[in-house]
């Protein structure tokens, strides 16, 4: 069956590094793949998505690319700030028309001043 | 654009109550809204998924009569704990999905229950 596999946390980081949480799946057909932040107390925010092979998702500094060959969906920000600090889930969805996501277990980032 | 609003944020009552969280897409329509739990930490867990004028499909494991979901027009779904209890004490998350098959996703702010 479908699935996501998300790098475990947390990941601390101090102020201006650079951050990747890995993504990988598994799919049959051509998923959508997308990455959520989600904030203390709060829902999920769509951070950016890649609907096909080499796209490109990109949004806030962040960006990830559709990989097929590698089946991956790295989240990457080159210089990160205190206010990235939240969880964030990688998520596929498998265009079979039930439109529903495989979730990752989320990644926690904690950004140090 | 793509707002999708939650009520009530929070939810504090007695246990035999009965609560209803609602769920609007404020600018969309959806045809498909979703409904989540979340335990503390973890990752989303997918109870149902509600169209819109027909009845919720629910996951396995997810108790229909207890979790009760109502989707009747295009911007609206309700999900009601019936008789609930403290281990239906949690944070449920709803989401939409705008029309067309390559559209995501947007999440409610979620609303944490508490049952007493």
């Amino acid at each position: 069956g479908n699935s996501v596999t998300q790098m475990e946390g947390p990941v601390t980081l101090s102020e201006e590094a650079f951050l990747t949480i890995n993504c990988t799946y598994t799919a049959t057909g051509y998923p959508s793949l997308f990455w959520y932040v989600q904030y203390p107390g709060e829902g999920l925010q769509l951070l950016l998505k890649a609907t096909k092979a080499d796209d490109k998702g990109s949004n806030k500094g962040f960006e990830a690319t559709y990989r097929k060959e590698t089946t991956s969906f790295h989240l990457e920000k080159g210089s990160v700030q205190v206010s990235d600090s939240a969880v964030y889930f990688c998520a596929l969805s498998d265009g079979s028309g039930t439109y529903k996501y495989i979730f990752g277990t989320g990644t926690r980032l904690k950004v140090l001043a | 654009g793509a707002v999708v609003s939650q009520h009530p944020s929070w939810v504090i009552c007695k246990s035999g109550t009965s609560v209803k969280i609602e769920c609007r897409s404020l600018d969309f329509q959806a045809t498909t809204m979703f409904w989540y739990r979340q335990f503390p930490k973890q990752s989303l867990m997918l109870m149902a998924t509600s169209n819109e004028g027909s009845k919720a499909t629910y996951e396995q494991g997810v108790e229909k009569d207890k979790f009760l979901i109502n989707h009747a027009s295009l911007t609206l779904s309700t999900l009601t704990v019936t008789s609930a209890h403290p281990e239906d004490s949690s944070f449920y998350i709803c989401s939409a999905k705008d029309v067309g098959a390559n559209q995501p996703q947007h999440f409610g702010d979620g609303t944490r229950l508490s049952i007493l």
